[in-house]
């Protein structure tokens, strides 16, 4: 299995451009989450998804839309992108399980966005 | 909502040093516990988990975390590190509802190794 695909890897791209950055996981998972690394601040999340169809805000949602249409994947836009938004984006996915049968989460491999 | 405190930001070791990183949480109730690795350039991986019972926990690669409530802390050992131990350190919280649910991880630990 791939797991969590993410793809592009690396982007630049210049102030007030938009892109989205594409989250594919195999695993049959429900839950979905975006997340930023940023040095000294850790990972934070952007949006998440309970389900297809479904999202919800996280801590730092704003410049940031997302959409999940089919289960398998997570969609994370940026409309006019910002130098803030320059950072490591990480989606991960987790199944809906209970107690010790919950795995965490499944990560993909990081796209590193530069935005000058 | 939860919060998670790693005290040490950057930590240096030599090889076959014994290690302890620091986790407290801020969060009244039941919660799940984590601690993730990332090698350099690489993405994160589960360590560990504590969901219940013994609060001493046992992960892979030789690493244990023991979860201590009065003191709502949740810190990583690891007897004797090795060179490729050299990574970050996350340690991550989640409310305990019985189904899996966001996390709220720390600010991370970064631990290097010397040969």
């Amino acid at each position: 299995n791939a797991g969590v695909t993410q793809t592009p890897k690396f982007r630049v791209l210049k102030t007030g451009q938009s892109m989205t950055l594409l989250c594919a996981q195999d695993m049959n998972h429900e839950y979905m989450y975006w997340y930023r690394q940023d040095p000294g601040l850790g990972l934070r999340l952007i949006h998440y998804s309970v389900g297809e169809g479904t999202t919800a805000k996280g801590e730092v949602p704003d410049g940031y839309n997302v959409s999940r249409l089919k289960k398998q994947n997570f969609l994370l836009g940026l409309e006019s992108a910002a130098p803030s938004q320059t950072s490591v984006y990480f989606c991960a996915s987790s199944y809906l399980a209970r107690g010790r049968d919950y795995y965490g989460y499944t990560f993909g491999s990081g796209t590193r966005l530069t935005v000058v | 909502a939860q919060s998670v405190s790693q005290h040490n930001h950057h930590v240096i070791l030599s090889e076959a040093a014994s290690l302890e990183l620091g986790c407290n949480y801020s969060y009244g109730g039941t919660v799940n516990l984590f601690w993730y690795v990332q090698y350099p350039g690489q993405h994160l991986q589960l360590l560990l988990k504590y969901f219940s019972g013994d609060p001493l926990v046992k992960g892979i690669k030789g690493f244990e975390a023991e979860f201590i409530k009065s003191k709502f802390s949740f810190n990583l050992r690891k007897p004797s590190v090795q060179w490729s131990d050299t990574a970050e350190y996350f340690c991550a919280v989640s409310i305990n509802t019985g189904t899996a649910s966001k996390l709220t991880f720390g600010t991370g630990t970064r631990l290097q190794v010397t040969l």
